[in-house]
Order: C-alpha cells, then structure tokens, then sequence
C-alpha cells in the first residue's frame, strides 16, 4: 500500500539559510499534518491543512510557512534557520480532519543546522 | 485541556516477558486515545486507537489497551515481549484533529 512519501529524507542547512521540506500524502488523503520532534522529545504539532486550507495550527515560529496544493501534497518552508530547528519533521495525512480520525506517518526528514 | 502522560521513560524487560507501559489521560470529555510506536529512524506507526467503541482494544503485533475510566488510564501492554519490540512507544490524545503526544517511553527488551 502506498504510503506518506517526504523528500528529502535528510537536509543539512547553515545558519540563516532556507530549507523547504515536501509531503506527499497518500492517495485519496485530503489532509495534511506537519510535526516537529527534537532530539530525545515527542512530536508536536505545527501546522495542519485540509482541502488547501489552513485548518489548525500549533507552535510554528513565524519564520516557518506552509501550503498544501491541487495535487493535496504540502511544502513547509523554513526562513532563518536557528540551530533549534535541528529536529526530525514529520508529516502525516488522513483522509478527513476529524477527531479521532488515524492519522498516516511520514518517515519523516532529519534537518540538521549547522 | 487534554493531554496524556505517559509515567517512566524507560522500560526493560526480558524476552517473553510481560510488556506494561503507562499512559493517563486528562479529558472533560470522552477521548480518542492512540498508541504509536517509533523504531529507530523510522517514522511513527499505529498500534492501536481508543474510539469508544470498546474499552479492550487490540492492535497490531500482540499489544493491546484497556481504557478505564476510573482510572483515567490506557496502559499498552503484551503478555510476551519480543526482542523485535525493542523501540520508542508514544501514547497520544486527539485534540480536534491534531495528534498531542506524551513523552515517550523506551523500551528495551533483553534476551
């Protein structure tokens, strides 16, 4: 079965610099959710969408942005890297944001700032 | 506000031991509980979901959940660990749609 699909799977990045993760969801899944976890820490939620829309967000610094386009995959675009946003950045998808509903894990990508 | 706590972030056991790992919740309402499990590098797969449906619920590779209300608990347990189950275990609330999860707890499993 196809399943969540992000590229790139590792990113090193400087200082300042920009980095733009992809999700692609599993087919028919028309909701996309972004997580963040650090070193040794639990997931937390960033930013959701459904339908192309916005639809919750969390604890994303300003500096980081998304969108989820037609074909339902999403980009998070990070500006101004800070040594803090080292971390694993999970996606996940699920047919419909409602409550209760399983949500599909990406393997994730590994963002390391130097 | 709901969330889960998940009480010590180690666990070892023996192989073919008992698995108990804890999660209490805190909800003013009936809650969607999860178990993911994390396997180093790899993203986080489902276990098992809470749902109201039936308070025993089980899940994939032998572990199962008991929701108890009175406890406000949902405890991840398999009667027999496997070295393979060696790995991160997150219990996590649904909150809207979004996914809040515990801490963690490591387990590891010794032949």
């Amino acid at each position: 079965a196809a399943g969540v699909i992000q590229s790139p799977r590792h990113l090193i990045k400087e200082k300042r610099e920009t980095a733009t993760l992809k999700c692609y969801p599993i087919p028919r899944h028309d909701t996309v959710y972004w997580y963040q976890q650090g070193p040794g820490q639990d997931p937390q939620f960033l930013i959701s969408f459904y339908e192309k829309m916005q639809s919750d967000k969390g604890s994303i610094p300003d500096r980081f942005s998304a969108q989820q386009f037609s074909d339902y995959h999403s980009e998070l675009n990070m500006s101004s890297l800070e040594l803090g946003d080292s971390a694993l950045y999970f996606c996940a998808s699920s047919s419909h944001p409602r409550q209760g509903n399983e949500q599909f894990f990406g393997p994730g990508t590994r963002l390391t700032v130097l | 506000a709901q969330s889960v706590t998940q009480l010590g972030s180690h666990v070892s056991v023996s192989e073919g031991a008992l698995v108990l790992l804890r999660c209490n919740y805190s909800s003013s309402v009936p809650p969607y509980l999860f178990w993911y499990v994390q396997y180093p590098n790899q993203g986080l797969q489902l276990l098992l979901k809470y749902t109201s449906a039936a308070t025993l619920v089980k899940g994939i590779n032998g572990f199962e959940a008991e929701f108890k209300k009175s406890e406000t608990s949902f405890h991840l347990t398999k009667p027999s660990a496997h070295m393979s189950d060696a790995a991160e275990y997150f219990c996590a609330v649904s909150v809207g749609d979004k996914l809040i999860f515990g801490t963690g707890t490591r387990l590891q499993v010794f032949p």
